[in-house]
C-alpha cells in the first residue's frame, strides 16, 4: 500500500498570503496524483489531477507540481473561501486507492 | 442538475446491517465507474470500494472486504453499498463519487461527489 504523508497538518495564514502544502509518497506514483478541497458539510472538490493540471472551473491561484514521490499544492493568494482541508490522493498502485491525512488551512 | 445524493445512513448496533444508496442525476450514470469513500469522525478520507461502469468488477479496501458489497442498477441510476457485520470503526460519513478518466493519460480520479450520509455504529 502506498502511504501519502501530508505536511504540515495545519497551516495558519491570513487572506492574501501564499499557501504551500506538501504531499510525500512512500514510493513513486509518477504523476498519478490529485488534490481535493474539502469543507465541513460539503462534498469534496477535485482541484488538481495528474499532479499539475487544474480541474475545470478551478481558479488559476491553485497550482500543483511534482512527480515521483514529492508533490506540492500552492495557493497563490488565499481567498476567504479557500480555508478548508486539502487532501492528496494516488491511484498509481491500487487497490487500495489512498489519500493523505490532510492539511487544514485555517485563518490566522 | 448534475448531482449525487446519498441516503440510507443512520444509527445501528454492532453486528447489524445497513444499505446505503446513491442516486445519480444529470449525467450518463451507466458510463462511469463509481466509488464509496468514507470519513470517520475527526479523521481524513478513506476509500472503501469501487465498481466498474457495467458492474463487472468490484474492489474493496481490506477492512471491509467480505462484509460490504458494492453494486449498481444502471436502469435506476443508483449505486448501493450493502454493509453487513457492522463494527464501531465503520462509523463515518459515507460519500459516493463518480470517476473521471483523463483522456490523455488514462488516469482516473474522483470527479463528482455527493454530500454524504452519516452511519453511526454503536451499542
Amino acid at each position: 500500500e502506498i502511504v501519502l504523508t501530508q505536511s504540515p497538518a495545519t497551516l495558519s495564514l491570513s487572506p492574501g498570503e501564499r499557501a504551500t502544502l506538501s504531499c510525500r509518497a512512500s514510493q513513486s506514483v509518477s504523476s498519478y496524483l490529485a488534490w481535493y478541497q474539502h469543507k465541513p458539510g460539503q462534498a469534496p472538490r477535485l482541484l488538481i489531477y495528474d499532479a499539475s493540471n487544474r480541474a475545470p472551473g478551478i481558479p488559476a491561484r491553485f497550482s500543483g507540481s511534482g512527480s515521483g514521490t514529492d508533490f506540492t499544492l500552492t495557493i497563490g493568494s488565499l481567498e476567504p473561501e479557500d480555508f478548508a482541508v486539502y487532501y492528496c490522493q494516488q491511484r498509481s498502485n491500487w487497490p487500495p486507492l489512498t489519500f493523505g491525512g490532510g492539511t487544514k488551512v485555517e485563518i490566522k | 442538475q448534475v448531482q449525487l445524493v446519498e441516503s440510507g445512513g443512520g444509527a445501528v448496533q454492532p453486528g447489524r446491517s445497513l444499505r446505503l444508496s446513491c442516486a445519480a442525476s444529470g449525467f450518463n450514470f451507466g458510463s462511469y465507474a463509481m466509488h464509496w469513500v468514507r470519513q470517520a469522525p475527526g479523521k481524513g478520507l478513506e476509500w472503501v470500494a469501487l465498481i466498474f461502469y457495467d458492474g463487472t468488477n468490484e474492489y474493496y479496501t481490506d477492512s471491509v472486504r467480505g462484509r460490504f458489497t458494492i453494486s449498481r442498477d444502471n436502469s435506476k441510476n443508483t449505486l448501493y453499498l450493502q454493509m453487513n457485520s457492522l463494527r464501531t470503526e465503520d462509523t463515518a460519513i459515507y460519500y459516493c463519487a463518480s470517476e473521471l478518466r483523463i483522456a490523455v493519460t488514462g488516469h482516473e480520479y474522483f470527479q463528482l461527489w455527493g454530500q454524504g450520509t452519516l452511519v453511526t455504529v454503536s451499542s
